[in-house]
């Protein structure tokens, strides 16, 4: 089956600075793949997704690229803000089945 | 619109005993799953139903683990007896129809085995 790692596990940034998430996947028939963000006591929320057929999508502060000869995919968020500390996970859909990493705890400094 | 609705949203019982959790999708969502979050982990899938069929429940331990998606719209997730490794936030997520649609998560259901 899929395989998803994300890197890094944890990252601190200061306010204002870039934040960036990397994750890599192993089914070459995986097509889609979602960011989520996950807030302390919640369900993960998504707030990126991308497709096999597109290489960068980008929403107000956040983007993602996604290298489909390389099998990874990576989350940008720019002028970072306290409240975008949260754990983020990657996901990627292979065979109508989603397969998530691991998650990275951002913590943004005031 | 409505999100995921889950309860309890918490539960604490011993282990060997027996819990039910339930799961509301948002309305007109086909497809439902039930995750199981580990501690520090990502959600791992248990069970997929497409409506009332069972899609995928290939990681669902099925000696303890049990669930049904009722006229296809609720749905309940049982595990009997329960062990010290179940432990975990049980997380339910609707799409609308196809596996690749956007999931959407409820709040879960954090279980504490003693």
């Amino acid at each position: 089956g899929e395989n998803v790692e994300q890197h890094p596990s944890t990252l601190s940034v200061q306010e204002g600075d870039s934040a960036v998430i990397k994750c890599t996947y192993s089914d070459s028939a995986s097509n889609y793949f979602p960011w989520y963000k996950q807030e302390l006591g919640k369900g993960p929320q998504l707030i990126i997704d991308i497709r096999s057929n597109v290489g960068e999508k980008k929403d107000q502060r956040i983007a993602v690229t996604l290298n489909k000869t390389a099998k990874h995919f990576s989350l940008h968020i720019t002028e970072t803000q306290p409240e975008d500390s949260a754990v983020y996970f990657c996901a990627a859909s292979s065979k109508g089945q989603f397969y998530f990493g691991t998650g990275t705890s951002l913590t943004v400094i005031p | 619109e409505a999100g995921v609705a889950q309860s309890p949203r918490y539960k604490i019982i011993e282990k060997r005993q027996s819990v039910a959790f339930w799961c509301n999708p948002i309305s007109g969502h086909a497809t439902l799953y039930w995750y199981q979050q580990i501690l520090g982990q990502g959600p791992k899938l248990l069970i997929q139903f497409q409506n009332n069929g069972v899609v995928d429940d290939s990681q669902l331990p099925k000696d303890r683990f049990s669930a049904e998606r009722l006229k296809g719209v609720d749905s309940t997730l049982k595990i009997q007896p329960a062990k010290l490794e179940d432990s975990a936030v049980y997380l339910c997520a609707s799409s609308l129809v196809l596996a690749s649609d956007t999931q959407y998560f409820g709040p879960g259901t954090r279980l504490t085995v003693l």
